[in-house]
Order: C-alpha cells, then structure tokens, then sequence
C-alpha cells in the first residue's frame, strides 16, 4: 500500500506479558516515529530512527520499552512486562528525512 | 513541553471559513510551525507547514504573523468532514520530534 501500516490493529493482552507492535513505513522513508496516545491525551513522543544513525530514545517511558528498526525499513516496538497504564494507541509515522511525517492507523492496546 | 498554545475548542458553521490561531511566542528562526489534525480514531493527518512566509495548499491556507510569535490554519469552506483536532507544532529544521500537545477540537456544525 502507498502509506504508513501498522500491525496489529487491536491488541488485548494480560498484565506482565510481553507484546510486539509493527510498522511498516512508507517505501523510502529515512525517518520512523513511534508516539503513544492515551485516551483524550495528546500524542506522547516515543523514539525516532533516522537512516543509520543511532535512534532517538528519549522518549521511552521505562526500560520496558524498546524499539528496533530491522533494514531501515520495518520497526517493532517492544513492550515487556507490559502494565495498565500501557493502555493506549501507539502510533507509527514515516517521512523523508526529518521533516513531514505521514502516520499510521494506529495499534490499540488493552492491558488488563 | 509543547511550546504552543490553542484554544481547546472551536465549533464553526458549515460553509463557513474555520480560523484556527496558535500561539508561539517563544519560536527561534530556525522552527517551522506544521499543522496536523486527527479525525476520532484514526492516525493525525500533516496539513501544512511553514517558516515565514504564508503558504496555501488544497487543504488550507496558513497566515503566519510578521513577528513569527503566532498563526493561524485556515479552513476555507468547513465541512462536516473537517470535525477532528488540529494540532499546531513548531519544531526546529534539524529537530528530531513533534510535540502535539493537546491541540483544538473543531466541531464543524451543519
């Protein structure tokens, strides 16, 4: 497809387990973006890749979390241990160096 | 820490041009103001960006004030279409990341 996908699109797992959520960017896109988006909450900045150089991982709320881009293409994100407060819509975004970002629809994910 | 403010929310006839302001007053030369707006549940769409001067493009017009301290999206003709929140950004040239705060919710009424 030409955009941004993002797998899966619903995920409900069980407090303490681990899930993984994939992006596939948009054909030739240098930049991929993670952010997550609570309920009625602006999006949160995750971490950013940029071709080859070393990703931006500020935003990473805990060590649980962790992010890796496979070929300069595809991205999981990796949560462990996952807790309730994980809950939310973890968006992707792809875009030509840094600038314009095109996003994904979204995974959303229940802990419970 | 977003470095924008917005009204939290709008509503606008249908028809009717929507004006969306921003305030930036802490902006540097070297940061771009970007709008993007996401309609109820799906991933936030980019509008338009720019630097100084104003810009247009088939989804709105951007007017950005001489001093850079604030902008404003303009939605020619709203429709029912155009409900979502919109997002006003700035962030530098060589910036890694977006910070979208919690943007305007515009509610386009029939």
């Amino acid at each position: 497809g030409a955009g941004v996908s993002q797998s899966p699109s619903n995920k409900v797992t069980e407090k303490g387990k681990d899930v993984e959520l994939r992006c596939d960017p948009i054909s030739g896109h240098t930049a991929l973006y993670w952010y997550r988006q609570s309920l009625g909450q602006g999006l949160e900045f995750l971490i950013y890749f940029q071709g080859n150089s070393a990703p931006d991982k500020s935003g990473l709320p805990s060590d649980r979390f962790s992010a890796e881009r496979t070929g300069g293409s595809v991205s999981t994100l990796t949560i462990q241990r996952t807790q309730q407060e994980d809950s939310a819509v973890y968006l992707c975004a792809s875009g030509v160096g840094a600038k314009t970002q095109y996003f994904g629809p979204g995974t959303r994910l229940l802990v419970l | 820490d977003a470095k924008t403010t917005q009204p939290p929310s709008m509503d606008c006839a249908e028809g009717r041009a929507a004006n969306l302001p921003c305030n930036h007053s802490t902006i540097s030369g070297n940061e771009y103001v970007y709008w993007y707006r996401q309609i109820h549940s799906q991933g936030p769409q980019y509008i338009i960006h720019g630097l100084k001067n104003n810009e247009t493009n088939e989804m709105a017009s951007l007017i950005i004030t001489e001093d850079r301290k604030s902008s404003t999206l303009i939605l020619p003709h709203a429709t029912l279409r155009d409900t979502a929140v919109y997002y006003c950004i700035v962030r530098a040239i060589t910036g890694n990341q977006f910070y979208f705060g919690t943007g305007t919710s515009l509610t386009v009424i029939p």
